[in-house]
């Protein structure tokens, strides 16, 4: 079956604290696909970073980074130097090669000036 | 920069009646998905289109939601009756195509209240 769980409800920092949001998957398959979207009030889903299973190697985009480590199934997403502007909810989510998006519950970031 | 259309922005409707929402996908994008979101939750898929065939709708409540894509473009997904449960955010999202699981792209979604 597949199930993403993101543990972190709610996370609080002040700005330019780093922050890391955690994110585990289960799948069956061998082909799979992980994503990280955005969700500022507005309510749209903004598209951060989409990962495929044979590439475990780290990313960096300016002030976000991704670990993506398949022996723990986790693909966590850190922000560093945090700035108000980045609070929103962040969802990690799967998709087997279909397209369809399973998604984790969010995490809820609140950076504090 | 080119984006997924979603209207209305906010409806209120009142319980058992019907209500339809649409969506412009981005242009070329040949898959379209309907999700819904409960407050506090991640979005579920409703349905899935690639061009304007149903790929999958196993979520969909088909005794009250219906969802259609004519000519493989635009989308209109209704409720008729609708139920209070049904208040959430339903949101479209497009994709070059399923195969891969190319990113999806989000329309701003259209919120849904049921009195």
């Amino acid at each position: 079956a597949q199930k993403v769980t993101q543990a972190q409800t709610e996370i609080s920092v002040v700005e330019k604290e780093d922050v890391t949001l955690d994110c585990v998957y289960e799948t069956r398959d061998t082909t799979y696909y992980l994503f990280w979207y955005k969700q500022p009030p507005s309510g749209e889903l903004v598209f951060l970073i989409r990962r495929n299973s044979f590439d475990e190697q780290n990313e960096i985009s300016g002030r976000y980074s991704w670990n993506f480590q398949k022996s723990t199934s986790s693909f966590n997403f850190t922000i560093t130097a945090s700035q108000v502007v980045d609070s929103a909810v962040y969802f990690c989510a799967l998709s087997e090669n279909t397209g369809k998006l399973i998604f984790g519950q969010g995490t809820t970031l609140q950076v504090k000036p | 920069e080119a984006e997924v259309a979603q209207s209305p922005r906010y409806k209120i409707t009142e319980k058992s009646q019907a209500v339809a929402f649409w969506c412009d996908p981005i242009s070329g994008h040949a898959t379209l998905y309907w999700y819904r979101q409960i407050l506090g939750q991640g979005p579920e898929l409703l349905v899935q289109f690639q061009d304007e065939s149903v790929v999958d709708d196993s979520q969909l409540p088909k005794d009250r939601f219906s969802a259609e894509r004519l000519k493989g473009v635009d989308s209109t997904l209704k409720i008729q009756p609708a139920e209070l449960g049904d208040s959430a955010m339903y949101l479209c999202a497009s994709s070059l195509d399923r195969v891969e699981s190319t990113e999806a792209f989000f329309g701003q979604g259209t919120r849904l209240t049921v009195v």
